[in-house]
């Protein structure tokens, strides 16, 4: 069966910190593969998605980017972080169809 | 574009019914509802797919009128279990490709 991996589960970083997010599905190939930020209280933010490897789209121009270096491996990366940066991270996979899986998310405070 | 979703919040007593409503300005391929509880990842609830059919199981069943772009979930019987905030996603293309989030009906059942 397929899994999603995603870490870590908590992060405190200081303002202009790097970050670097990181989410692995097991048990599928070719995966289209997702981030999402949700803020306190707030709906799903798509960042950027991808439909293979190095094939990257980005919903929001802002300070993150994210990379897809191999088939089920997908970061998500900052090299300084801003305060709105904070919130909850998801990753998400799919695979021929629309239905989205979630990882458990990453909660990220930036302070 | 981000579909909107109505109401906002409801409270609900064990028991009564509730509808959600999703509603898009583009035309729509598909539409997809999850279910968040505090502080987990979102999960899949049903896809519906071009063609107006209607879904379900157990109490929760959805419809998807294409034409008018619009969806509805509807809980009945509501269980204390249903409380979380439901998202509805629209995907606008037939390509596997990105869906779009609305922000969220948060649902409380109360005994």
């Amino acid at each position: 069966s397929q899994t999603i991996h995603q870490w870590p589960a908590t992060l405190v970083q200081p303002v202009g910190s790097p970050l670097s997010l990181e989410c692995t599905v097991e048990g599928t190939s070719n995966p289209n593969l997702y981030w999402y930020r949700q803020a306190a209280g707030r709906g799903l933010q798509l960042l950027f998605y991808s439909v293979g490897i190095g094939q990257i789209s980005s919903e929001v121009p802002q300070n993150l980017s994210a990379s897809r270096p191999q088939d089920r491996q997908f970061i998500l990366s900052s090299k300084k972080l801003l305060l709105s940066d904070s919130g909850f991270y998801l990753c998400a996979w799919s695979v021929r169809t629309h239905i989205q899986y979630f990882g458990a998310g990453t909660r990220l405070s930036v302070l | 574009q981000q579909p909107v979703q109505s109401p906002q919040a409801v409270i609900l007593r064990e028991g009564e019914d509730a509808v959600i409503n999703c509603s898009s300005s583009k035309a729509l391929y598909s539409v997809h509802w999850y279910r968040q509880k505090h502080g987990e990842a979102p999960v899949f609830l049903m896809i519906l797919l071009k063609g107006g059919e209607q879904k379900g199981h157990e109490k929760i069943s959805a419809s998807f009128n294409e034409k008018k772009q619009q969806s509805s979930l509807y809980l009945t019987a509501s269980q204390l279990s249903y409380s979380g905030t439901y998202f509805c996603g629209t995907g606008a293309t037939t390509s596997y490709d990105k869906v779009i989030f609305g922000p969220g009906t948060s649902l409380s059942v109360i005994p």
